[in-house]
């Protein structure tokens, strides 16, 4: 069964820094497209970041030059360096598999979602 | 940028009744639109991938259309669990529209 597992979030004062885990079951996060797609109270969603299975990674505007996703392939998890927080930051935050089509190519979408984890900044 | 708009905001409806959502592209995203339904508490779920394909484990009486700039999620018959808020998200840049929200009537 496909399980994936935030944890990391908290609260952070305005210019500090968090990182965020994603631990993942059921499948091998090396092998797929990894995203992170945070939501602010009572918003929409907004997509972060991604890193694909080649290592290659792409950032929204709104957090590139301070958040950063890696992944540790012995621990089978998925990293979000948040660096320079600001009060708009706030939100859940998911870690998200990317659906594969029929020969692996990527799809861009999300078939499989982490409960999310809650970062508030705030001083 | 491609932006994504949904319509109504708000859809108010009882179960049993056809829901009828909108999603409208500022330009072509050809067939390349995914739906997800979202409750309370919960993280999204996919239910519909590149405009009408039912991702696995999705009901029947979820159903996807269009292509283009013009996609409609249709629910053919709401059952209480339906009561959600929907997104849609274009491929472009991983955007997701604003939200339609179903509650009950």
């Amino acid at each position: 069964e496909v399980q994936l597992v935030e944890s990391g979030g908290g609260l952070v004062q305005p210019g500090g820094s968090l990182r965020l885990s994603c631990a993942a079951s059921g499948f091998i996060v090396s092998s797929n497209y990894m995203s992170w797609v945070r939501q602010a109270p009572g918003k929409g969603l907004e997509w972060v970041s991604v890193i694909y299975s080649g290592g290659s990674t792409y950032y929204a505007d709104s957090v590139k030059g301070r958040f950063t996703i890696s992944r540790d392939n012995s621990k089978n998890t998925l990293y979000l360096q948040m660096n320079s927080l600001r009060d708009e930051d706030t939100a859940v935050y998911y870690c998200a598999r990317e659906l594969q089509g029929r020969f692996g190519e990527l799809l861009y979408y999300f078939d499989y979602w982490g409960q999310g984890t809650l970062v508030t900044v705030s001083s | 940028e491609i932006v994504l708009t949904q319509s109504p905001a708000t859809l108010s409806l009882s179960p049993g009744e056809r829901a009828t959502l909108s999603c409208r592209a500022s330009q072509s995203v050809s067939s390349y639109l995914a739906w997800y339904q979202q409750k309370p508490g919960q993280a999204p779920r996919l239910l519909i991938y590149d405009a009408s394909n039912r991702a696995t484990g999705i009901p029947a009486r979820f159903s996807g259309s269009g292509s283009g700039t013009d996609f409609t999620l249709t629910i053919s018959s709401l059952e209480p669990e339906d009561f959600a808020v929907y997104y849609c998200q274009q491929r472009t840049n991983r955007l997701f529209g604003p939200g339609t929200k179903v509650d009950i009537k």
